[in-house]
């Protein structure tokens, strides 16, 4: 069966610091892989997805990007981040056109 | 471009009672509907699908949503609400062709009196 492994759960990082979340998916191959933010109370903001390696859509101008290395490997990365990157970041995965999107337990992003 | 509204920010009910979760969707064709649940923490899971058929769909927990296109709806139903149901919910829509984005909607947050 197929799994998503996203990490760390939380992190705390200061104001301009560098960032880095990792999200892998076991069990599939060529899967459509996305990057989601959750303010608090608030509804999921697409960040960036991806269809292939290498290849990134970017929905949202931001202190953000992300890469995918690897087939099964999706990263979110920031070189300086700011007050305003804090909230819960989801990573998600899908199979073909149709199917259902399925998540990870979300990393907690607090900046200080 | 497809769009999806949940009305209701926030319900509360009793436990045992009836609920129905609002989706309303703007699509110009059939798209495909989503139904997910949000623990508090938690990452999401899917509760149900609709692609087509049978407009009555089941799901896990209990949980049921009916697809109706004249009233470009997906609500989701659960006959007798458990206290464990309490979680936030999210509608999500696809398009049948030409992105791989999906639109979810702002989500409603479900409480459960004991």
């Amino acid at each position: 069966s197929q799994t998503i492994h996203q990490w760390p759960a939380t992190l705390v990082q200061p104001v301009g610091s560098p960032l880095s979340l990792e999200c892998t998916v076991e069990g599939t191959s060529n899967p459509n892989l996305y990057w989601y933010r959750q303010a608090a109370g608030r509804g999921l903001q697409l960040l960036f997805y991806s269809v292939g390696i290498g290849q990134i859509s970017s929905e949202v101008p931001q202190n953000l990007s992300a890469s995918r290395p690897q087939d099964r490997q999706f990263i979110l990365s920031s070189k300086k981040l700011l007050l305003s990157d804090s909230g819960f970041y989801l990573c998600a995965w899908k199979q073909g056109a149709g199917q259902p999107q399925h998540f990870g337990d979300g990393t907690r992003l607090s900046i200080l | 471009a497809q769009s999806v509204t949940q009305p209701d920010i926030h319900i509360t009910v009793s436990e045992g009672v009836s609920l129905e979760l609002r989706c309303n969707y703007s699509y110009g064709a059939t798209p495909y509907l989503f139904w997910y649940v949000q623990s508090p923490g938690q990452g999401l899971q899917l509760l149900l699908k609709y692609f087509s058929g049978d407009t009555l769909v089941q799901g896990i927990k209990g949980f049921e949503a009916e697809f109706k296109r004249s009233q470009s709806s997906f609500n989701l139903r659960k006959p007798s609400v458990h206290w464990s149901d309490a979680a936030e919910y999210f509608c999500a829509v696809g398009a049948t062709s030409g992105t791989y984005k999906y639109i979810f909607g702002t989500g409603t947050r479900l409480k459960v009196l004991a």
